[in-house]
């Protein structure tokens, strides 16, 4: 089975911090995303790869960055964090052949910004 | 541009009732089809596919008939458990090159109570 592994399942931090989400799949999956969920909004992409040292914008990428400098390893940054990011912070992955292959998501990170 | 709308919930039910879940779509071509399901405090995880026109995805006693006709794919059970308490989302690839990135409904949340 797919794995993805989101490092933390909770974090609290504080306003202007720098903010560090990893997550790693097992499946060499050439694809990673990162969203954020929110209570009536659903899932919004914020950024995804399909390639080491490969991004692209999603539809929020505002506020954010990432990082992939390993296949297996997508990390999610906040550079300033601020109180209007606090949600749930869902990686997942999935294959070269997109069409056709589901995405394998983690457990998810809440993320409180106080 | 491709989009899903499945119905808004929440929806609550009795153990063993029947369930549905609709959710239709808008799409370039025939795409496939996916159903996830969200549990309390967890990751998305596939529900079921469907890749073609007519196509019945099931699983766990769930299932989806992909109709191109009506551009539907409603989700149904024919005796819901108390244990199927999750959100569900309704989610299909964006066309274009790759066809890397899903487009998600909002999500329908179902209680289910003994």
């Amino acid at each position: 089975d797919v794995k993805v592994t989101q490092s933390s399942r909770y974090l609290v931090k504080r306003t202007g911090e720098k903010v560090f989400l990893e997550c790693v799949q097992d499946m060499d999956h050439e694809n990673m995303f990162w969203y954020r969920q929110d209570p009536g909004l659903g899932l919004r992409l914020i950024y995804f790869s399909y390639d080491v040292k490969m991004k692209e914008k999603g539809d929020i990428p505002e506020g954010y960055s990432v990082s992939r400098e390993k296949k297996e390893r997508f990390s999610l940054i906040l550079e300033s964090a601020s109180t209007n990011q606090t949600s749930m912070y869902l990686c997942a992955s999935s294959p070269l052949q997109g069409s056709y292959q589901p995405q394998h998501f983690g457990d998810g990170t809440r993320l409180s910004i106080l | 541009g491709d989009s899903v709308t499945q119905m808004e919930g929440p929806v609550t039910l009795s153990e063993e009732a029947f369930l549905t879940i609709n959710c239709t779509y808008t799409a370039t071509g025939y795409p496939s089809l996916f159903w996830y399901v969200q549990y309390p405090g967890e990751g998305l995880q596939l529900l079921l596919k469907a890749t073609k026109a007519d196509d019945k995805g099931s699983n766990k006693g769930f299932e989806a008939t992909y109709r191109k006709e009506t551009t539907s794919f409603h989700l149904e059970k024919g005796s819901v458990q108390v244990s199927d308490s999750a959100v569900y989302f309704c989610a299909l690839p964006l066309s274009g090159a790759g066809s890397y990135q899903l487009t998600f409904g909002k999500g329908t949340k179902l209680s289910v109570i003994p």
